[in-house]
């Protein structure tokens, strides 16, 4: 099965509304990412995550390691936060670059 | 200024044909990665590579082959190409064995 899978797979927001993305984590992950694709297909770093929550303007995102899952709220939504929302998530190799594991994606479309 | 460049951005390849793809960053990071991105699967990790030695390989076919000729560099040679290698190659990189990640723009393969 999935091991990051992300909810929902799509989404469509109104301009100026709120919402959160999740992801469930199957693997003992021990640090987790998210980024933003944007429709010309670069991949922005969003949040690098231990457990515990983060805050970047109109972003918050929190990782539960003991959960197993992560979020990221959105708040006050903008045309330009449209994009692929992915998650990843990294599990700890004794010896070796820990690798990420990704999550299908969310599509964001926000709307005027 | 794009820290992490690759090349070419775009490039249309023949089945049964070779092609190198390019990735510099200037980053100062020590660790390099390649990831590849297709229309069926989520963003899927193939190598990583720390101080320009293999950490961990996840693609099965042996003719994908990673080359590291700097530290700042790790390019990508595919040959014997299929239709099915057709997808966008991300050359990645971050500070250490944890880090955020951080992305090239991509490089986008269409194997006729």
């Amino acid at each position: 099965g999935d091991k990051v899978k992300q909810s929902p797979s799509a989404l469509s927001l109104q301009e100026g509304t709120n919402s959160a993305l999740r992801c469930n984590f199957s693997i003992a992950a021990t640090t987790v990412q998210w980024f933003l694709q944007n429709p010309r297909g670069s991949l922005m770093n969003l949040f690098y995550l231990v457990p515990g929550t983060k805050e970047n303007g109109r972003l918050k995102s929190a990782f539960d390691s003991k959960e197993s899952y992560s979020t990221l709220h959105i708040r006050d939504a903008q045309l330009e936060d449209s994009g692929t929302y992915f998650c990843a998530a990294e599990a700890t190799v004794t010896g070796g670059n820990n690798k990420l594991t990704f999550g299908q994606g969310t599509v964001l479309s926000v709307i005027p | 200024d794009p820290k992490i460049i690759q090349k070419p951005k775009y490039l249309v390849a023949v089945t049964g044909s070779e092609k190198i793809l390019i990735c510099e960053q200037y980053l100062g990071h020590n660790a390099m990665y390649w990831y590849r991105q297709s229309a069926k699967k989520p963003l899927e990790f193939m190598f990583s590579y720390s101080y320009q030695k293999l950490m961990d390989n996840q693609t099965a076919s042996s003719r994908f082959q990673p080359q590291s000729s700097k530290k700042n560099h790790l390019d990508l040679q595919i040959t014997a190409l299929k239709p099915d290698d057709s997808a966008t190659y991300f050359c990645a990189s971050k500070a250490g064995g944890t880090g955020q990640l951080y992305f090239g723009e991509g490089s986008k393969l269409t194997v006729l």
